[in-house]
């Protein structure tokens, strides 16, 4: 089966700052990945498929990029209502396997 | 509008058995599939498995091979996961997830509608 590794596991920045999440795939899965939001007590959200195409009303400061085994999740300017677990997921087969999360707080 | 309706809380005993029900509405039960998702406290999102509504075909995560039962219900467009022999790792939020024609193409398409998550407590 085909691992994704996210990092980091965790960070914290200051509002307004860029933030970067990696995501990588054991094997290629084309562009078939997604970058979901999990905040605390609340439902996961569907951020960006396809590596980078974004849901519509996910803000702008959103965005995702690569394919093949190396793919990003960026927050141009941090936000205060960002603060959540993003988690990475490969979907062109089963196991649709989860990155394990990154944790992103405010400093 | 899609939705998915889950079942409520549930406390189960160790060694029981528990079944949770997601019913769809807003689609075509039969368009899309299923997947199940658990969430235990502190830990991440994992992928539990999935069926696929219209011929019932299942894939499972192997971590719960075994133990784990999916189902679809064409005549109720619902459909339940079983997760059987519980211990207290098992105690989590149970969520179900339909991937939709507005996260992908050519039938790959990523979970975009979740239902509520359900609550099970395995204690003793």
């Amino acid at each position: 089966d085909i691992q994704m590794t996210q990092s980091p596991p965790s960070l914290s920045a200051s509002i307004g700052d860029r933030v970067t999440i990696t995501c990588r795939a054991s094997q290629g899965i084309r562009n078939y990945l997604a970058w979901y939001q999990h905040k605390p007590g609340k439902v996961p959200q569907l951020l960006i498929y396809g590596a980078s195409t974004s849901l519509p009303g996910v803000p702008s400061r959103f965005s995702g990029s690569g394919s093949g085994t190396d793919f990003t999740l960026t927050i141009s300017s941090l936000q205060p209502e960002d603060v959540a677990t993003y988690y990475c997921q490969k979907y062109n087969s089963a196991p649709r396997t989860f990155g394990q999360g990154t944790k992103v707080e405010i400093k | 509008e899609v939705q998915l309706l889950q079942s409520g809380a549930e406390v189960k005993k160790p060694g029981a058995t528990v079944k949770i029900s997601c019913r769809v509405s807003g689609y075509r039960f039969t368009d899309y599939y299923i997947h199940w998702v658990k969430q235990a406290p502190g830990k991440g999102l994992e992928w539990m498995g999935l069926v696929d509504p219209e011929d019932g075909g299942v894939r499972y995560a192997e971590n719960f091979q075994g133990r784990v039962t999916i189902i679809a219900d064409m005549s109720t467009d619902t459909s339940y996961m079983q997760l059987s022999s519980l211990i207290s790792d098992d105690t989590a939020v149970y969520y179900c997830a339909t991937g939709t024609a507005a996260a992908g193409i050519n039938n790959y398409y990523a979970m975009d509608v979740w239902g509520q998550g359900t609550t099970v407590t395995v204690s003793s």
